[in-house]
């Protein structure tokens, strides 16, 4: 499966916008991007996934570069509870999708 | 209300003893998952279960067997528990199978084996 990296962690301000990067310079063609995130304690939590085409919704927004070699999650404005690890995953289509691999993640602590 | 649930969410047992650990959601999605994650904080796949059908099955010891019942239950029994089998599982959902769709995961359940 392809690979990714990210920062094993990050700081940001309270009520800041955040910029997580992810790099999977090994992409093919058919994998898509997704995010999770893990709050302490807490079970892993989708946060948003896309293919080639910048992707939004209610928690965050997913920036994918034009050769997809790079993308990054946006929070828009970081509160406490955005502290968790973040995860960037790529899901490869085929008979091997259906597995969700996490890494090592970025854990972003966000300063008060 | 609860989406994906997973019971006990403790569960403190000595070697040897086998043990179940109970998952449904009420999603109405085909495909199930277990997950471990280690003291390290890994996450691991274990098992992948679509429609009541075994999908993928991970390198992990036959002690561990998964179960389904129907599709909104995924069960996970451990025989002959070992130490090393401490670890918090994570039980997840999902539509269908594929790339192009999210995952919901339960709070966990936390073994430890003494």
């Amino acid at each position: 499966d392809a690979k990714t990296t990210q920062p094993n962690s990050m700081e940001s301000n309270e009520e800041e916008p955040v910029h997580l990067p992810c790099n999977h310079s090994t992409i093919s063609g058919t994998d898509y991007i997704h995010w999770y995130r893990q709050l302490p304690s807490q079970g892993p939590e989708y946060v948003i996934h896309g293919l080639t085409s910048n992707v939004n919704n209610r928690m965050a927004s997913l920036a994918i570069a034009e050769d997809r070699k790079s993308s990054t999650l946006i929070l828009h404005r970081a509160t406490l509870r955005d502290a968790a690890v973040y995860y960037c995953i790529l899901r490869a289509g085929g008979s091997r999708d259906d597995k969700i691999i996490f890494g090592k993640g970025t854990r972003l602590h966000i300063l008060p | 209300d609860t989406a994906v649930s997973q019971t006990p969410k403790y569960l403190v047992t000595q070697m040897g003893n086998d043990k179940s650990i109970k998952c449904e959601q009420n999603l109405g999605h085909d495909t199930m998952y277990w997950y471990k994650q280690d003291s390290k904080k890994f996450l691991k796949i274990m098992f992948s279960y679509n429609n009541k059908e075994l999908i993928i099955n991970e390198t992990v010891p036959n002690r561990f067997s998964p179960k389904s019942p129907d599709k909104a239950h995924l069960n996970l029994h451990i025989n002959s528990l070992e130490l090393g089998d401490s670890a918090v599982y994570f039980c997840a959902s999902s539509p269908y199978r594929g790339q192009n769709t999210e995952a919901f995961f339960g709070q966990g359940t936390r073994l430890t084996v003494v």
